[in-house]
Formats: structure tokens, sequence, C-alpha cells
């Protein structure tokens, strides 16, 4: 079955940097566009950026674009979010997912890392 | 940005009745090809969203059938025929039309 492991979460001063990585597998993970999404403490949630299949196209939210970039390795099955210039507001979970076969939908989401962005 | 505004922002509701959501978008969620991305999430309470309904109305695999969709355009519902506890926890309408892609404020359904 789909597993999404994230790692990469800690605590970072507000300026830091942290990469967060996402091991995917149970599916054909070069042929799907992956997504982060993340959750504030108590609220809801927010879409962080994406990264097409073949990782022809990528986009981002608002909040983060010029701050957070995205990649992916599919000789690893990983995917990867480059946070740089890091906010107290940036603190969150932050959920890696999978996009359904169909595409523009979220279906399989990790279990989520934490990001504590503090002085 | 497409703002995705649900209600009730809460819902106590009694086992075994129906519950309804409501998801209104400030845009048209009819893509190009022609679908439309409106999906609802599940989040129980230290866990992570999954996916209950995408295109409007169409269950995912393993989403039990008391979990209806309907819905176009810009109007959108979600209905709970026969509330379980497992059923507890907050339901997010979310849309993937239009980049940046996103969520309503979410819906908190607890056990009355």
């Amino acid at each position: 079955q789909v597993h999404l492991v994230e790692s990469g979460g800690g605590v970072v001063q507000p300026g830091g940097s942290l990469r967060l990585s996402c091991a995917a597998s149970g599916f054909g993970f070069s042929g799907h566009g992956m997504h982060w999404a993340r959750q504030g403490p108590g609220t809801g949630l927010e879409w962080v950026a994406y990264i097409s299949w073949g990782a022809k196209a990528t986009e981002f939210g608002a909040s983060v674009r010029g701050r957070f970039s995205i990649s992916r390795d599919d000789s690893t099955n990983t995917v990867f979010l480059q946070m740089d210039s890091l906010r107290v507001e940036d603190t969150a979970v932050y959920f890696c997912v999978k996009e359904f076969s169909t595409g523009w939908t979220l279906d399989f989401w990790g279990q989520g890392t934490q990001v504590t962005v503090s002085s | 940005d497409v703002v995705l505004t649900q209600s009730p922002l809460s819902s106590p509701v009694i086992l075994g009745q129906p519950a309804s959501i409501s998801c209104r978008s400030s845009q048209s969620l009819v893509h190009s090809d022609g679908n439309t991305y409106l999906s609802w999430l599940h989040q129980r309470p230290g866990q992570p969203p999954r996916l209950l309904i995408y295109q409007i109305s169409r269950r995912f695999s393993g989403v039990p059938d008391r979990f209806s969709g309907s819905g176009a355009g810009t109007d959108f519902t979600l209905k709970i025929s026969r509330v379980e506890p497992e059923d507890v926890g907050t339901f997010y309408c979310t849309q993937g039309t239009r980049f940046p892609w996103t969520f309503g404020q979410g819906t908190k359904v607890e056990i009355k």
C-alpha cells in the first residue's frame, strides 16, 4: 500500500533553513504529481507546493513563494521541500501528499513532520 | 485565489442521524478539461487527513457509502446519511482546479 514518510523537521531560528524529505513507496512514484501541505498549531490546512511528474512544473502558495523550493528524485522515490528564510508563521506540521492518478486531487497523506521556527 | 467557505464550522450531531456540510467557492471550480476538482477530506484528531470524495461525488476507495457528495459550479455539499462514532473530527473541502490549491476552514463534527 501507499506509504509516505516525511523527515527533516525540527526547531530552527527565524531566517534559518530546513530541508524536508518524503520517502514514497507502494505506488508508481515517477508517474504522480506530489505536493506539500501544512497545518499550523490548532489551525486548518494550507497548501504549500506542487511538483509535477517529471518535474516539469512547480507551483507554490503565495506565503512561501520565493522562499521555498520543491524537487524530486525519481531514482529514490523521494520528494524534497527546501525551506529558506523561515519565519515564525511557518511553524506547522508539514505533510507530504500524493496526487491521485486522475490528477488534481490529493489522495494519500503522510503522517507529517513538525517544523518549529522560534528564537 | 479561490476562497472556499464551509458551513457550519461546528456541527454537534446525534449518532445514527444525518449530517450535512456546505462548501461554497468564490469562483467556478470547473476545470478547462471539463471536470470539477472539488474533494472532501476527513481528519481525525492527531491523524493526517484522508480523502473521502473526489470530483464532487466520487467516493474514494474504501469509503463507506454513508458518505455522499453533490453540487456543481460553486456550491457543494457533503452528506453523511447516518453519523457513526468514527466520523468525529474535522471535514475539509478542497479544490485542485486552480493554483494555488485551497482548503475550506474546516467543519468540526462532534457527537451531541
